[in-house]
C-alpha cells in the first residue's frame, strides 16, 4: 500500500538558518513525489516535483528536495529560511496514471525572527 | 501553469440548507476533477473523483447522497452539500490534473470555507 509519512508536525527555525522538512514514502510503483505549500487562507501551491528524472529537484523560492530510493525519502530543504516561508507543507505521492494523490499529514514551518 | 477557480470562497449557512460549490478549470479542459476536504490543522482528505459525463467515484465513508457531485462539462464540476449540518463545516478544495504538463500534476482551487450554523 502507498503511504506518506511526514516525520515532524511542526518545525521551528530562526530566520536565515537552514530548513529541513522530512518525508518518507511507501510505494509499490516508481513514485511521483511532490511538495506543496499552503499559506494561511490561500490555495495550495506546488513547490517542486520528482518524476524519475534527476534525483535532486529544485523548486520555487529556493527550496529543493532529494529523492533517495534506498531510504525511501524525499526531504525538503532550503539553505536560508525567510519569514515568508512560514506555512504548512505537504509531501504527496501520486498513484500511477489515475491522478490520485496520497497526502502526508503536513508539517507546519514556523520562522522565528 | 493552469488555473482552477472555486466559487464561493466562503459561505455561511443555516443547518438544513444545501450549499453548492463550483470548481472551474479556467484555461484547460478537465475530464477528471477531485474534491477534497480539509479539517483545521489536518491534511487533505480525498472525498471523491468527479468524472465528466459519468457518475462520481466516492471514497469509502463519504456519503453519496450527502455530497452530490455533478461534472456537467469539461470545465466545471460542482459539489452540493445537501441538508448541511455543523459537522459539515470544513474547507473544501477541488483539483484538476492538467494534461499539458506532467500527467500527474494537479492544479488546486483556492478552496471554499463552509461554516454551518
Amino acid at each position: 500500500a502507498q503511504s506518506v509519512t511526514q516525520l515532524d508536525s511542526h518545525v521551528s527555525v530562526s530566520e536565515g538558518t537552514p530548513v529541513l522538512l522530512r518525508c518518507n514514502y511507501s510505494s509499490s510503483y516508481s513514485p511521483s513525489l511532490f511538495w506543496y505549500v499552503q499559506h494561511p487562507n490561500k490555495g495550495l501551491q506546488l513547490l517542486l516535483k520528482y518524476t524519475s528524472a534527476a534525483t535532486l529537484v529544485k523548486g520555487i523560492n529556493g527550496f529543493e528536495a532529494e529523492f533517495k530510493k534506498s531510504e525511501t525519502s524525499f526531504h525538503l530543504t532550503k539553505p536560508s529560511a525567510h519569514m515568508s516561508d512560514a506555512a504548512e507543507y505537504f509531501c504527496v505521492v501520486a498513484l500511477g496514471s489515475n491522478y490520485q494523490l496520497i497526502w502526508g499529514a503536513g508539517t507546519k514551518l514556523i520562522i522565528k525572527p | 501553469g493552469a488555473v482552477v477557480s472555486q466559487h464561493p470562497s466562503r459561505v455561511i449557512c443555516k443547518s438544513g440548507t444545501s450549499v453548492k460549490i463550483e470548481c472551474r478549470s479556467l484555461d484547460f479542459q478537465a475530464t477528471t476533477m477531485f474534491w477534497y476536504r480539509q479539517f483545521p490543522k489536518q491534511s487533505l482528505m480525498l472525498m471523491a473523483t468527479s468524472n465528466e459525463g459519468s457518475k462520481a467515484t466516492y471514497e469509502q465513508g463519504v456519503e453519496k447522497d450527502k455530497f452530490l457531485i455533478n461534472h456537467a462539462s469539461l470545465t466545471l464540476s460542482t459539489l452540493t452539500v445537501t441538508s448541511a449540518h455543523p459537522e459539515d463545516s470544513s474547507f473544501y478544495i477541488c483539483s484538476a490534473p492538467w494534461n499539458g504538463g506532467d500527467y500527474n500534476e494537479q492544479f488546486f482551487g483556492p478552496g471554499t470555507r463552509l461554516t454551518v450554523l
